[in-house]
């Protein structure tokens, strides 16, 4: 069974508006925690914001803040404010398992956000 | 600061043959993961661990065999490649903790023809 879902396969925005990214997990872990990654056509993953699941805040870290809906078990990701330099594949990821032991981290396949100038 | 790195970048096998991939990090990170990434598949889990010494099985293991012979290094062997192992391969690392964020090498790209 998929553990992350992403359903949007791609998206197109307008630069300067915000975008929602949409991400649903399932776990039956108490303990885990959601992280999104970028990845630009370099390749490179690169770390953007992460959510904890006793986190009582929605994370925020600049123009990133994360959505998250533990009920519904969604952790959307919403960027403000959109840039060129936006454009990019987005990767929303958890981690599951003991703090103390192995903790998997798997992936979602994914979302190709393109900003249009 | 070099992070995590994978060699080789760029490889070519012929089906049959085998290799390994080398992955190092330099931030005394207990945890190791291997993925692949095939397009339009996101990232999939191949292997991963915890600690030198232990390994587990992740999303699509078959095919593969690693080895975690010490805290800094994880090593991803193909015995005999297949042409659906052409994928980019993905070596990270993190520490052990609620809030840490996975670090990632470069990739090596793999053709198996």
């Amino acid at each position: 069974a998929q553990k992350i879902t992403q359903t949007q396969p791609g998206m197109f925005v307008q630069e300067k508006e915000a975008v929602t990214l949409d991400c649903t997990y399932d776990t039956s872990d108490p303990s885990y925690g959601l992280f999104w990654y970028k990845q630009p056509s370099s390749g490179e993953m690169i770390f953007l914001i992460y959510q904890g699941s006793y986190d009582q805040q929605n994370a925020t870290e600049g123009r990133y803040s994360l959505n998250f809906q533990k009920a519904r078990k969604s952790a959307n990701l919403v960027i403000s404010a959109s840039q060129l330099g936006d454009s990019a594949m987005y990767f929303c990821a958890m981690r599951e398992g003991n703090f103390g032991g192995a903790q998997k981290l798997v992936f979602g396949q994914g979302t190709r956000l393109t900003i249009n100038p | 600061n070099a992070g995590v790195t994978q060699t080789p970048k760029f490889q070519v096998l012929k089906t049959g043959q085998s290799m390994t991939l080398q992955c190092a990090q330099d931030m005394n990170h207990n945890s190791m993961y291997w993925y692949r990434q095939d397009p339009g598949m996101g990232l999939r889990l191949i292997y991963y661990s915890a600690s030198e010494g232990t390994t587990d099985k992740g999303e699509v293991p078959n095919g593969y065999n690693v080895s975690r012979l010490n805290k800094r290094e994880f090593s991803l062997r193909l015995e005999s490649a297949a042409p659906s192992q052409t994928s980019v391969y993905f070596c990270a690392s993190r520490r052990q903790g609620p809030g840490t964020e996975a670090f990632f090498g470069q990739g090596t790209r793999l053709t198996v023809v």
